[in-house]
């Protein structure tokens, strides 16, 4: 399974925008790259998703490098709400139905 | 509704007890998963369910039993557990079974205590 790597933790202020990345350099070309989230005590969220392309939703945007081997999820104005664990996962034709897990990046957001 | 549901939220159950976890989904999906959360950790598969029939088991010791007895239904019966199963346990469901795209929806988990 392709792998990726994020920072255990990231810290941020109320209201500024957050970069989170996420490196998967062994991504294959049909692999899709999905960011969940998880609040304390909730289970994970769906939050964006994408396969070449910049992608934007009302929750994130999306930002996909050129040789795909890495991404950031941004969150344009963090609020309190955001503290979360963010969680990049690869999802493509080989893995089937399995949905694994990274260790994800715990993020803190400062009033 | 994007809701699913899971219940109880909390079980403390010893190790020679027999309980079961239930989990409630009317999104019409066709897909269901159990994923096993210990504390600072992240969720691990444990079992997915593609049309009510049992697709992957992640080697999950006996002790742990699925059941889909409905597109909208799905249980994990527990007997026998060690401490060491201790964990929350999380339902979630996706509209297909294998899609790329596909989307999981969550629930809020079990949080299970065995002593």
């Amino acid at each position: 399974d392709a792998k990726t790597t994020q920072p255990n933790s990231m810290e941020s202020n109320e209201e500024e925008p957050v970069h989170l990345p996420c490196n998967h350099s062994t991504i294959s070309g049909t692999d899709y790259i999905h960011w969940y989230r998880q609040l304390p005590s909730q289970g994970p969220e769906y939050v964006i998703h994408g396969l070449t392309s910049n992608v934007n939703n009302r929750m994130a945007s999306l930002a996909i490098a050129e040789d795909r081997k890495s991404s950031t999820l941004i969150l344009h104005r963090a609020t309190l709400r955001d503290a979360a664990v963010y969680y990049c996962i690869l999802r493509g034709d080989n893995y089937g139905q399995n949905f694994v897990f990274g260790p994800g990046t715990r993020l803190s957001v400062l009033p | 509704d994007t809701e699913v549901t899971q219940t109880p939220k909390h079980l403390v159950m010893g190790m020679t007890n027999k309980k079961s976890l239930k989990c409630e989904q009317h999104m019409g999906h066709r897909a269901m998963y159990w994923y096993k959360q210990k504390a600072k950790k992240p969720p691990e598969l444990m079992f997915v369910y593609s049309y009510e029939k049992l697709s992957i088991n992640e080697s999950v010791p006996s002790r742990f039993s699925p059941e889909c007895p409905n597109s909208s239904l799905l249980n994990l019966h527990l007997h026998a557990l060690q401490p060491e199963d201790s964990a929350l346990y999380l339902c979630a469901s996706s509209q297909g079974t294998s899609g790329v795209r596909e989307t999981q929806y969550f629930g809020p988990g079990t949080r299970l205590l065995v002593l």
